[in-house]
């Protein structure tokens, strides 16, 4: 089955600076790559996602890129505030199979 | 609220028990997944339904585990005879399935299970 590492297990940056979060995956046939933010007690929430036939996708702050050939995926989240400060889970999913595999997840910590 | 949700939303029981967790999806949405989520991991998944047909479960689903979603509608995962290893928040997400590409799973608020 699909396996999803995740580094670094945790992240602390000064409010304002970027923050890089990186996954990598084991199975080719993984074609989709969500990223979801959990806030301390609260559910998984969607912040950006990623097909297979896209190199990078970028919302406001928020990018995503992949590189198939090698594997990984990663979060960029630049001019970092406050509020990004939570969990960041990435997963990956194979079309067909539809469950998601979670990393580990990213403790991210914005310094004021 | 249109969301995902969950009942309830914590539940302590002693070693040996039975319990039941609800799952009321959104309500187009024909698959729902569970997960389970441990202190300081992602969440694992365990077993999802398209309408009422249970589609895959988990090697993490021991025979204690059964999960059901009579109607298409809600869904309900029952433990029975609780260890304390299955103390964990206890997740349920919903989607939409038209046999095209993957849509986003939604997540509800999770079921916390403590086992004294």
């Amino acid at each position: 089955g699909e396996n999803v590492e995740q580094h670094p297990s945790t992240l602390s940056v000064q409010e304002g600076d970027s923050a890089v979060i990186k996954c990598t995956y084991s199975d080719s046939a993984s074609n989709y790559f969500p990223w979801y933010k959990q806030e301390l007690g609260k559910r998984p929430q969607l912040i950006i996602d990623i097909r297979s036939n896209v190199g990078e996708k970028k919302d406001q702050r928020i990018a995503v890129t992949l590189n198939k050939t090698a594997k990984h995926f990663s979060l960029h989240i630049t001019e970092t505030q406050p509020e990004d400060s939570a969990v960041y889970f990435c997963a990956a999913v194979e079309f067909g199979n539809e469950k998601l595999t979670f990393g580990t997840g990213t403790r991210l910590t914005i310094i004021p | 609220d249109t969301g995902v949700s969950q009942n309830p939303r914590h539940k302590i029981t002693k070693r040996g028990q039975n319990v039941t967790f609800r799952c009321d999806p959104i309500s187009e949405h024909n698959r729902l997944y569970w997960y389970r989520q441990t202190l300081g991991q992602g969440p694992e998944f365990l077993t999802y339904f398209q309408n009422e047909a249970q589609l895959e479960k988990s090697r993490l689903l021991s025979d204690r585990f059964s999960a059901e979603r009579p109607k298409g509608s809600f869904s309900t995962l029952e433990i029975q005879r609780t260890e304390q290893g299955d103390s964990a928040m206890y997740l349920c997400a919903s989607s939409t399935w038209d046999g095209g590409y993957y849509n986003e799973q939604f997540f509800g608020p999770g079921t916390r299970l403590t086992v004294l």
